[in-house]
């Protein structure tokens, strides 16, 4: 089944313990992006990558590193979490160019005390 | 602001009514895309117009786009319980690869 996949799906953690959600996509994309949704935000973008080692920072990319070794896998790195990146975050894939739609994961609930 | 905004942020039906939402953008797009996100869970494709079609179909949804009022709708025909949910506009931006820039939602919900 082509998905995208994120783990943990909950997390609780507290301020300055560095953490990792992870993203794999089994559907060969070449984009990969992160997304944060916040009430009254909405959801908005904090880095992007359009293909292996190449990465870029969306809209609030502060706080928050990503790697991209494989095409497969998106990490999203926190090194020193603060409770405003308490979020539900999203990972999602698509082909790139200008042709596709995304597919999204789950989701992943951070919570940071 | 935000480069697309759904209007409205609510809408409340009865089952088997129609429903239909805009999203107004502000600049050239390559596409337009409509998404469902059911409470908390993973957005979920619906539908993506590009900038040189007008209208498009996919089961009970119905897309249009006017890039000269910069402005898409959304409708659902034939609402049903299960479609209580959350629906997003986002914007393919000409400048910006691939990446989506989405609106605040509108929040559609169908009694039975």
């Amino acid at each position: 089944e082509a998905q995208v996949t994120q783990n943990p799906r909950y997390l609780i953690t507290v301020t300055g313990k560095k953490l990792t959600v992870t993203c794999s996509q089994n559907m060969n994309h070449e984009y990969m992006s992160w997304y944060r949704q916040d009430p009254g935000l909405g959801l908005r973008q904090i880095y992007y990558s359009m293909n292996v080692e190449v990465t870029d920072k969306g809209d609030v990319p502060e706080g928050y590193k990503v790697s991209r070794k494989e095409k497969r896998n998106f990490p999203l790195i926190l090194e020193s979490p603060s409770p405003n990146q308490t979020s539900l975050y999203f990972c999602a894939s698509s082909l790139g160019g200008t042709g596709g739609g995304y597919t999204f994961g789950s989701g992943t609930r951070l919570t940071v005390v | 602001s935000q480069q697309g905004e759904e209007d409205p942020q609510a809408l409340s039906i009865q089952e088997g009514e129609n429903a239909t939402m805009n999203c107004s953008y502000k600049t050239s797009i390559n596409n337009l895309q409509w998404y469902r996100q059911n409470s908390g869970r993973g957005l979920v494709h619906l539908i993506l117009i590009r900038s040189n079609e007008r209208e498009k179909h996919s089961g009970r949804l119905r897309v249009t786009l006017d890039t000269s009022k910069k402005s898409s709708s959304l409708l659902i025909t034939a609402s049903r319980a299960a479609d209580t949910a959350s629906y997003f506009c986002a914007t393919d931006i000409r400048a910006a690869g691939n990446k989506l820039t989405f609106g605040g939602g509108t929040r559609v919900l169908v009694k039975p």
